[in-house]
């Protein structure tokens, strides 16, 4: 089956500086990555996503990269701020009985001191 | 519109005993599927609902189980309940937009807490 390893597992940062989250997987037939946020006691919330005939993707300070080959996949957050601070994981997904199933990462807890 | 909606939210069980918990999807959001997630492990993925079929199942033990109403409503039932059962577990709902669109976005519930004692 599909695995996907993340890193790094812990993040600190400084406010205003970027941030970057790295994930490979290992199943070629993988072809939908999305990233998801969650802050402490809350509910993991879709972030930014990425499909596997693109290869970036921004939504203002959010970025994501995809490299199909090497098969690994980037977060990029640009001017961090205190709230920025959460658990951010990513998941690559594959079609499967109509639907797409997702893998996660264990999770990189993004922390920005202000 | 209302969002996923999972209950009981917290609930504490001993081992042996078996749990029950209900989630409810965005209205026309025929797809469910449930999540554990544990320090440990992360976040897995338990099995996936359509249309009161279960089109997909991960990796768990047939203790796991779970169905779907008609009205989309699902229910994933734990039986001899283990002190490793103890998660959160997330339900979420999706829009399915069919494999040619190439996604299914995740939209997750608030979670039920158990705690197996």
């Amino acid at each position: 089956g599909e695995n996907v390893e993340q890193h790094p597992s812990t993040l600190s940062v400084q406010e205003g500086d970027s941030a970057v989250i790295k994930c490979t997987y290992s199943d070629s037939a993988s072809n939908y990555f999305p990233w998801y946020k969650q802050e402490l006691g809350k509910r993991p919330q879709l972030i930014i996503d990425i499909r596997s005939n693109v290869g970036e993707k921004k939504d203002q300070r959010i970025a994501v990269t995809l490299n199909k080959t090497a098969k690994h996949f980037s977060l990029h957050i640009t001017e961090t701020q205190p709230e920025d601070s959460a658990v951010y994981f990513c998941a690559a997904s594959r079609a499967s009985g109509g639907s797409y199933i997702p893998t996660f990462g264990r999770g990189t807890s993004l922390i920005v001191h202000p | 519109k209302a969002g996923v909606t999972q209950t009981p939210r917290y609930l504490i069980k001993t081992r042996g005993q078996q749990v029950t918990l209900s989630c409810s999807p965005i209205s026309g959001h025929r797809s469910v599927s449930w999540y554990q997630q544990t320090p440990g492990q992360g976040l897995q993925f338990l099995f996936e609902y359509f249309s009161e079929t279960q089109r997909n199942k991960g990796n768990f033990p047939g203790r796991f189980s779970g169905r779907q109403f008609s009205n989309s409503r699902s229910e994933m039932n734990v039986s001899t309940l283990e002190l490793g059962d103890s998660a959160l577990y997330l339900c979420a709902s999706s829009l399915v937009q069919g494999i040619g669109s190439g996604a299914n976005v995740l939209t997750f519930g608030a979670g039920s807490r158990l705690t197996v004692l």
